[in-house]
């Protein structure tokens, strides 16, 4: 089966500047996730979705970063506006349900923020 | 809250020798699972071995091993015959078998390298 899909790979902004993320998850997983990886640093959990429902944003910074998944496929994350703190990479991740063998990762988007 | 310690940065290991990278965690819950991700230079994090709380046995795959002493929390993984391709991050998570969520905690890493 395919992989998950992330798209762009690499990214500079300026500060203040908007960004998005895309990702297309494995085909039929139904759970989608979005993780923040800042260098030096192991990846946390911006956003759970289940289908097209959000099932945990508890640590998204809701004033400056969104997140959507149309029609329970594809996600894109948004930044905006960016600060230098965001630069990290990006990982998106799918599982087909409850990811007892744990969930798939797409290679990331690295982001730098100047 | 849940909390995943990884004390070594960095390790090395000579090719065909064996590796044991730590970690130790932290966890009021019971039902839970733990996880070894690789995490190669392509940035994709790659599920080597996992453990799920209420098993004694610890798990194996190929040249990987982990020694899970639930009691001390702790969850070091054994790289045997390590291989040049085995360089990489290693991440130890630590994922609730309860909540309602199915996030990772991660540690920080340890970087391993493999001499020829």
């Amino acid at each position: 089966e395919a992989g998950v899909a992330q798209s762009p790979r690499y990214k500079i902004i300026e500060k203040r500047q908007s960004v998005a993320f895309w990702c297309n998850p494995i085909s039929g997983h139904a759970t989608l996730y979005w993780y923040q990886q800042i260098l030096g640093q192991g990846p946390k959990l911006l956003i759970q979705f289940q289908n097209n429902g959000v099932v945990d944003d508890s640590q998204l910074p809701k004033d400056r970063f969104s997140a959507e998944r149309l029609k329970g496929v594809d996600s894109t994350l948004k930044i905006q506006p960016a600060k230098l703190e965001d630069s990290a990479v990006y990982l998106c991740a799918s599982s087909r349900g409850i990811p007892i063998y744990g969930y798939t990762f797409g290679s990331g988007t690295r982001l730098t923020v100047v | 809250a849940q909390t995943v310690t990884q004390s070594q940065p960095e390790m090395s290991v000579q090719e065909a020798e064996t590796v044991t990278l730590s970690c130790t965690y932290d966890t009021s819950e019971s039902d839970y699972y733990l996880f070894w991700y690789k995490q190669p230079p392509s940035r994709q994090m790659i599920l080597v071995i996992r453990q799920e709380a209420y098993k004694q046995q610890n798990a194996t795959e190929n040249r990987f091993s982990v020694n899970f002493q639930k009691a001390a929390k702790s969850f070091s993984l054994k790289i045997s015959d390590s291989q040049l391709g085995d360089a990489a991050m290693y991440f130890c998570a630590y994922r609730s078998g309860t909540s309602g969520t199915y996030k990772y905690i991660f540690g920080t890493g340890t970087r391993l390298k493999v001499l020829a």
